[in-house]
């Protein structure tokens, strides 16, 4: 079946370290989201990326669609403690566009 | 961004009873809203999606008779987690769209721990 995974599952990191999580999916996708929730929280909509290859910029986050619309990285410049939280990406689904699945999510930690 | 509101945010309940959680869209009508349920440290797991006017449809592997959902409006969705028992113990969260693959708005969630 179709699958999202994300790597790596886990980073713990120094503040002001770079920050890469990069996402894999078994299936091309239309579009892909991405998604921050903290600890204790619930997922927020960072951004969208549709076309192949696109690159999107806010502020210190950089997001990549893959050409082959397979896989999508999302970039942190010199994290800050407020980046800390868990990072999905998130693809519509084969059997049903409208419904999302998600990757496994990589967890950041950031030591100040 | 559009606004979800979902109450309440935590709930402890007693084994072999029921508990509503509910799913409001506050600036935007939903047709569709979606229920997650999320383990500790993993991903965000479909559990149903819930139709507005029509019964709810459900992930494989999900009993209807025990998470009932119910939308009642183009603004509100409940899940009752019925008998409710230990290993029902999560977090429950829902979700809507504005039409189409577009952005999810998600709830705040619901913490439920189930004595």
């Amino acid at each position: 079946g179709q699958q999202v995974m994300q790597i790596p599952q886990y980073q713990h990191v120094q503040e002001g370290e770079d920050f890469t999580t990069y996402c894999n999916s078994s299936t091309t996708l239309s579009n892909i989201q991405w998604y921050k929730q903290r600890p204790g929280g619930h997922p927020v909509f960072l951004i969208q990326l549709v076309k192949s290859g696109e690159v999107k910029k806010q502020k210190r986050l950089t997001f990549q669609f893959g050409e082959a619309k397979k896989n999508s990285s999302l970039h942190i410049t010199a994290t800050q403690t407020t980046d800390v939280g868990t990072y999905f990406c998130a693809g519509p689904r084969e059997d049903s566009s409208y419904k999302l699945i998600f990757g496994s999510g990589t967890r950041l930690l950031v030591r100040p | 961004g559009a606004v979800v509101s979902q109450h309440p945010s935590r709930v402890i309940c007693k084994s072999g009873t029921s508990v509503k959680i509910e799913c409001r869209s506050l600036d935007f009508q939903a047709t569709t809203m979606f229920w997650y349920r999320q383990f500790p440290k993993q991903s965000l797991m479909l559990m149903a999606t819930s139709n507005e006017g029509s019964k709810a449809t459900y992930e494989q592997g999900v009993e209807k008779d025990k998470f009932l959902i119910n939308h009642a409006s183009l603004t509100l969705s409940t899940l009752t987690v019925t008998s409710a028992h230990p290993e029902d113990s999560s977090f429950y969260i829902c979700s809507a769209s504005m039409g189409g693959p577009t952005e999810a708005f998600f709830g705040q969630g619901t913490r439920l721990t189930v004595v």
